[in-house]
């Protein structure tokens, strides 16, 4: 079984300039996240999506973070414009919902942003 | 506010001998703990978990405690292999729906 994928897994860009991040889940999994992770520190919650719905994104930034997760399999995470205080991992996760499974969250491998 | 704590950032334990993890959480409302396992340049792996109506749960060579009263977790590894060198994070839920919140993480070094 494919883990969580996860594209690009490095990226350096300037300041002011837009980033994506794209994420495809476990097959069947209908619960996707996205995390930050700072140095040193553990992941923490950006949004979280039950199929295409977003039910929690009470901890991204809408002034320049936004994602989609349109046909409910696959999501993007961008930022525009990005800053120095980006520069982070980007983790994407997922889990199946309504199972015994549902707290087991899979992560992929992340993408290291740099904003210099 | 970090609801979830692991005070310990390192520790270094010979192999063969036990490995112990602590984690210590602030919200009562916690039901639903994992632990998970990071390597560099991976994403976190889950590990263990345990639901607050146990207090042991056992996996193999780990085993995660639960003192509810306590507020308190901990991570037994016993024996320790250098393989469980990783960073381990502590994760807590309140079952209001699959949000977790995360510990800073202790990196742990097996010596051989």
């Amino acid at each position: 079984e494919a883990g969580v994928v996860q594209s690009p897994r490095y990226k350096i860009i300037e300041k002011k300039q837009p980033v994506a991040f794209w994420c495809n889940p476990i097959s069947g999994h209908n619960t996707l996240y996205w995390y930050l992770q700072n140095l040193g520190q553990g992941p923490e919650l950006l949004i979280r999506y039950e199929n295409e719905e977003a039910v929690d994104d009470s901890q991204l930034p809408k002034d320049r973070f936004s994602a989609e997760r349109l046909k409910g399999v696959d999501s993007t995470l961008k930022i525009q414009p990005a800053e120095l205080g980006d520069s982070a991992v980007y983790l994407c996760a997922s889990s199946v919902s309504g199972t015994g499974d549902a707290y087991e969250q899979y992560f992929g491998p992340g993408t290291r942003l740099t904003v210099t | 506010d970090q609801q979830v704590k692991q005070n310990s950032p390192s520790l270094s334990v010979q192999e063969g001998r036990i490995s112990i993890l602590n984690c210590d959480y602030t919200n009562s409302m916690f039901d639903y703990f994992l632990w998970y396992k990071k390597y560099p340049a991976e994403g976190p792996t889950f590990l263990i978990s345990i639901s607050s109506i146990k207090d042991k749960n056992e996996d193999g060579r780990f085993t995660v405690f639960l003192n509810k009263s306590a507020k308190h977790l901990s991570l037994h590894i016993v024996p320790s292999q250098p393989g469980d060198s990783a960073v381990y994070f502590c994760a807590a839920s309140a079952n209001t729906g699959n949000q977790f919140y995360f510990g800073t993480g202790t990196s742990l070094t097996v010596i051989p």
